[in-house]
């Protein structure tokens, strides 16, 4: 089964609006973590925002905000005022035991920000 | 500082034959992964290292590969007699934690584009 599902392979966005892209995730772990990378065309991963599982607020990072529903399994980033250099893929990612240190990553969402 | 760097950055290979994919961390990052990310999908983890010991080698598919980091600092991945199915982007991450939990953020390199042909 996937642990995390990306279910929007493409999306597009005008220049300066919001975005949320969704994330949800399969784990019977209580205690977890979830990530957002961003990966452009040069293919290096840059980290974009965190939440644990046991964060009560909702994680900020500049214009990344991470919406949360512990209930649904769901983590959805949402980007707001957006700019021609957001034009990306955008993975979310969990670490289930935190003694295990590796990532498992969803297929991605390629982000399009038009002018 | 620099981030992570990988070399090559390209590789061709010829099917059967033995590749050498090199990973320098951030100085000072303790801990080391690598990811293998075929075209279109999601990276999938292959090994980690915490210093020179390889901690974790779960996702490594097959005996043909194979991961070191002799001196806790450079690390290299090995496929020998690669195949087709080989063909993908190897990433290489490193972390200054050495436990996971909490914001263990990996910091990814610019992975080496490897084709099998």
């Amino acid at each position: 089964a996937q642990k995390i599902t990306q279910t929007q392979p493409g999306m597009f966005v005008q220049e300066k609006e919001a975005v949320t892209l969704d994330c949800t995730y399969d784990t019977s772990d209580q205690s977890y973590g979830l990530f957002w990378y961003k990966q452009p065309s040069s293919g290096e991963m840059i980290f974009l925002i965190y939440q644990g599982s046991y964060d009560e607020q909702n994680a900020t990072e500049g214009r990344y905000s991470l919406n949360f529903q512990k209930a649904r399994k769901s983590a959805n980033l949402v980007i707001s005022a957006s700019q021609l250099g957001d034009s990306a893929m955008y993975f979310c990612a969990m670490r289930e035991v935190p003694g295990r240190r590796a990532l498992t990553f969803g297929s991605g969402t390629r982000l399009q920000v038009q002018p | 500082g620099a981030g992570v760097s990988q070399s090559p950055r390209y590789k061709v290979a010829k099917r059967g034959q033995d590749v050498a994919l090199r990973c320098d961390p951030i100085s000072g990052h303790v801990s080391l992964f690598w990811y293998q990310q075929a075209l279109g999908q999601g990276p999938e983890f292959l090994t980690y290292f915490q210093n020179e010991a390889q901690l974790d080698k779960s996702g490594l598919p097959s005996d043909r590969f194979f991961a070191e980091r002799p001196e806790g600092s450079v690390s290299t991945l090995k496929i020998q007699r690669t195949q087709q199915e080989d063909s993908a982007v190897y990433l290489c991450a490193s972390s200054s934690k050495t436990t996971g939990g909490g914001r263990d953020e990996q910091f990814f390199g610019p992975g080496t584009r490897l084709t099998v042909l």
